[in-house]
C-alpha cells in the first residue's frame, strides 16, 4: 500500500492564481482530512470528508474548497490565491472519525508571492 | 474555542534520560488523545493514543492522561538522539484540535 499520496510536493503561485492539491489514499479509509501547518504551528483542519459526496467544514475553511467524488480521492482547492495561504498542506485519512489513527500523506508546501 | 495547549521547547535532555512531555486541553468533553511526532520537513506519525485515564505504555513510550485535571503527558525513557523532533499533542471526540508542538532535543 502506498498510504497517503499528495501532489505536488512544492508549488509557487502567484496572487489570485488558483490551484488543485490533489490527495489519495488505497487504505479504503472512508473519512478524509485537509489541514494546514504555519511555521512553528500545529495542525490547522481545514475541511474533512466522511465519505464520497459528503464533506464539511474545519477550523479554517475561508479560501478553499474540496470535493469528494470517490473514496480514494479528496482534493483541495484554493482559489485566488492570497500570501496568507503560504503554508505546508497535509491530507489525512482515518478508518473512522473517532478514537481512530489518521494516516498523513507527506505533505505539499505551497508559497504565494 | 477549543484548544491545546503545549510549551514549545525546546526540551533538551542527554541521551539515556526520561523526556517528559506535557499537553492541556480546554474541552471538556473530549474524549481521544494522541502524541504524534514531526521530524523536521516530515508529516506527522503516530505514537501514542489514549483514550481513559491513567497509564498506557508501548515500549519506551507512557501517555498520562487525567481528565479530571484535563492534562495528557507523554515519558519517553531512555531517550536516544534520533527521538530529536517536535511532538504535537492531538485531541478530540470526532475532529482533532493540534497543539503547537514541544520540540525535543536529546543530546548524546
Amino acid at each position: 500500500n502506498a498510504g497517503v499520496t499528495q501532489t505536488p510536493k512544492f508549488r509557487i503561485l502567484k496572487i489570485g492564481q488558483s490551484m488543485t492539491l490533489q490527495c489519495t489514499q488505497d487504505m479504503n479509509h472512508n473519512y478524509m482530512y485537509w489541514y494546514r501547518q504555519d511555521p512553528g504551528m500545529g495542525l490547522k483542519l481545514i475541511y474533512y470528508s466522511v465519505g464520497a459526496g459528503i464533506t464539511d467544514k474545519g477550523e479554517v475553511p475561508n479560501g478553499y474548497n474540496v470535493s469528494r467524488s470517490t473514496t480514494e480521492d479528496f482534493p483541495l482547492r484554493l482559489e485566488l490565491a492570497a500570501p496568507s495561504q503560504t503554508s505546508v498542506y497535509f491530507c489525512a485519512s482515518s478508518y473512522r472519525l473517532r478514537d481512530e489513527t489518521q494516516y498523513f500523506g507527506p505533505g505539499t508546501r505551497l508559497l504565494v508571492l | 474555542q477549543k484548544e491545546v495547549e503545549q510549551n514549545s521547547g525546546p526540551l533538551s535532555v542527554p541521551e539515556g534520560a526520561i523526556a517528559s512531555l506535557n499537553c492541556t486541553y480546554s474541552d471538556r468533553g473530549s474524549q481521544s488523545f494522541f502524541w504524534y511526532r514531526q521530524y523536521s520537513g516530515k508529516s506527522p506519525e503516530l505514537i501514542m493514543s489514549i483514550y481513559s485515564n491513567g497509564d498506557k505504555e508501548d515500549g519506551r513510550f507512557t501517555a498520562q492522561l487525567n481528565k479530571a485535571s484535563q492534562y495528557v503527558s507523554l515519558l519517553i525513557r531512555d531517550s536516544q538522539p534520533s527521538d530529536s523532533a517536535t511532538y504535537l499533542c492531538a485531541v478530540g471526540f470526532q475532529k482533532l484540535v493540534f497543539g503547537t508542538g514541544t520540540r525535543l532535543l536529546v543530546s548524546p
